[in-house]
C-alpha cells in the first residue's frame, strides 16, 4: 500500500507562471519530507525538504508547505523555467534513514 | 570530487540468469540503498545498509540480494532474473541521520528477455 501519493502525473505550466505539486501521505509517523527532480537518464537530485515542525521551507524559486492535519503538502515553483521540466518525486521519511516515493509527477514548461 | 556511481548503465540478460548490479560510493557514507524505478509507482525500496556487513528488506526484496563488505559498495545480485525484473535501478547513500540526504547514482536500465 502506498504510503505517499500523487495524484497528478502531469502537469503542464506556462514560462514565467507558477507550478504546484501536490503530495498526501498516510504515515503520521513520518517527520521528515522531500522533493526529488529528476531528468531522463540521470537520478533523481535533491531539491528541497521539510521538517515536519515546520509549515514552510523556501529556496529561492522553491517553497514547500506543510499541512500536518491534511497529511498534505505541496511544492510551488515560481517563476516556471524551462528547465523546470523533470519529474519530480515527494518523499518521506520516519525516523528510519529510508525514504518513500510517491510516483512522480512530470512537469513541462512551455514557452 | 565525491560521488556516487552504478555500472553497467544498460544490461540485457536472459530469464533465470544470476546478474549482479554495481553501486559503489566515494563519500565514505553509512547509509546505502537500492531502489527500482516503474511507471506508476515511483521508487520502491529494495533493500538498505546502515554500515558495514548490515543489510536490510525493503518493500520489494523477493528475488534480491545484496552484501556489505566495505563501506563504499553494495552491490545487487538477482539470483535467478525474471521479466518482472525488468526496471530501473537506482543505487543512494546517505550520512547517519535520517535527515541527510539521499545521493542518488546515474541509474542501471535492467532488462530480462
Amino acid at each position: 500500500d502506498q504510503q505517499v501519493k500523487q495524484n497528478s502525473p502531469s502537469l503542464s505550466v506556462q514560462e514565467g507562471r507558477i507550478s504546484i505539486l501536490n503530495c498526501d501521505y498516510t504515515n503520521s509517523m513520518f517527520d521528515y519530507f522531500l522533493w526529488y527532480k529528476k531528468y531522463p537518464a540521470e537520478g533523481p537530485t535533491f531539491l528541497i525538504s521539510i521538517s515536519s515542525i515546520k509549515d514552510k521551507n523556501e529556496d529561492g524559486r522553491f517553497t514547500v508547505f506543510l499541512n500536518k492535519s491534511a497529511k498534505h503538502l505541496s511544492l510551488h515553483i515560481v517563476p516556471s523555467q524551462p528547465g523546470d521540466s523533470a519529474v519530480y518525486f515527494c518523499a518521506a521519511s520516519a525516523n528510519d534513514y529510508k525514504l518513500s516515493f510517491g510516483a512522480g509527477t512530470t512537469v513541462t514548461v512551455r514557452a | 570530487d565525491a560521488e556516487i556511481t552504478q555500472s553497467p548503465r544498460h544490461k540485457i540478460t536472459e530469464t533465470g540468469r544470476q546478474v549482479t548490479l554495481a553501486c559503489h560510493q566515494t563519500w565514505n557514507h553509512n547509509n546505502m540503498f537500492w531502489y527500482r524505478q516503474d511507471l506508476g509507482h515511483g521508487l520502491r525500496l529494495i533493500h538498505y545498509s546502515y554500515g558495514v556487513q548490515d543489510t536490510n528488506k525493503g518493500e520489494v526484496s523477493d528475488g534480491y540480494s545484496v552484501s556489505r563488505s566495505n563501506t563504499e559498495d553494495l552491490p545487487l545480485t538477482l539470483e535467478s532474473a525474471a521479466s518482472s525484473q525488468t526496471s530501473v535501478y537506482f543505487c543512494a547513500s546517505s550520512e547517519r541521520r535520517h535527515t541527510d540526504t539521499q545521493y542518488f547514482g546515474p541509474g542501471t536500465r535492467l532488462t530480462v528477455l
